[in-house]
């Protein structure tokens, strides 16, 4: 089957700790991307990538980074310095920048206590 | 910088009954992509519109794009319990079509 995947679906963390989120995708897609969903907002982008080895900030980077090392992956990392990480994170990705529809993966839950 | 403002926030209906939400942007578009989230889930893609004043259907589902290009509304007739879920609209930002979203409308059916 073809799609995304993330994991793990839900994740708990104490205040200070890194923490990484998966996201795979075998649809041979060049633009990938991540997504904060919060209740009763949409969804604003934390980072993307058009291509491997290349990523941008989207409108709320500060306290996360990601990295494009292999076409079907792009982790993201939650630092400590993020300060309300509590949320829904969505992975996303397409065929390339332009007018494609984005595929989501499942989403992964993070909870900071 | 550049909004997309979706109403209203939730919409309780009878089941039978429609129901529409409306997308506005504060820039002109130059298209416009709307998505399905179920409770729980990830939002799923229904469908992209492109031209001024363009009308899709799908089913019972009626989607239009302005004729500025600023504004787009889905229209759902006889919701049925499958319907069930927040509808977001999201337009590109800048030149590498970067989405921003609207805050989504909820979809609920009254028991």
């Amino acid at each position: 089957d073809g799609g995304i995947t993330q994991s793990p679906k839900y994740l708990f963390r104490k205040e200070g700790q890194n923490v990484t989120l998966s996201c795979e995708q075998n649809l041979n897609h060049d633009a990938m991307y991540w997504y904060r969903q919060d209740p009763g907002q949409g969804l604003r982008l934390i980072y993307y990538s058009q291509i491997v080895n290349d990523f941008q900030k989207g409108d709320i980077a500060e306290g996360y980074s990601v990295s494009r090392e292999k076409k079907e992956s792009f982790p993201l990392t939650v630092t400590s310095a993020q300060k309300n990480p509590t949320a829904f994170y969505l992975c996303a990705s397409s065929m390339g920048t332009g007018p494609y529809e984005q595929y989501f993966g499942p989403g992964t839950r993070l909870t900071v206590t | 910088g550049q909004q997309v403002m979706q109403i209203p926030q939730y919409q309780h209906v009878q089941e039978g009954e429609d129901f529409t939400t409306y997308c506005n942007s504060s820039t002109t578009l130059s298209n416009i992509q709307w998505y399905k989230q179920r409770p729980g889930g990830h939002p799923v893609f229904l469908i992209q519109l492109v031209k001024s004043g363009e009308v899709k259907k799908q089913k019972r589902l009626t989607f239009q794009f302005g004729e500025a290009k600023k504004n787009s509304s889905l229209h759902i007739t006889a919701t049925q319990t499958t319907d069930v879920g927040t509808y977001f609209c999201a337009g590109p930002v800048d030149s590498n079509y970067q989405l921003i979203w609207g805050a989504g409308t909820k979809l609920i059916i009254k028991p």
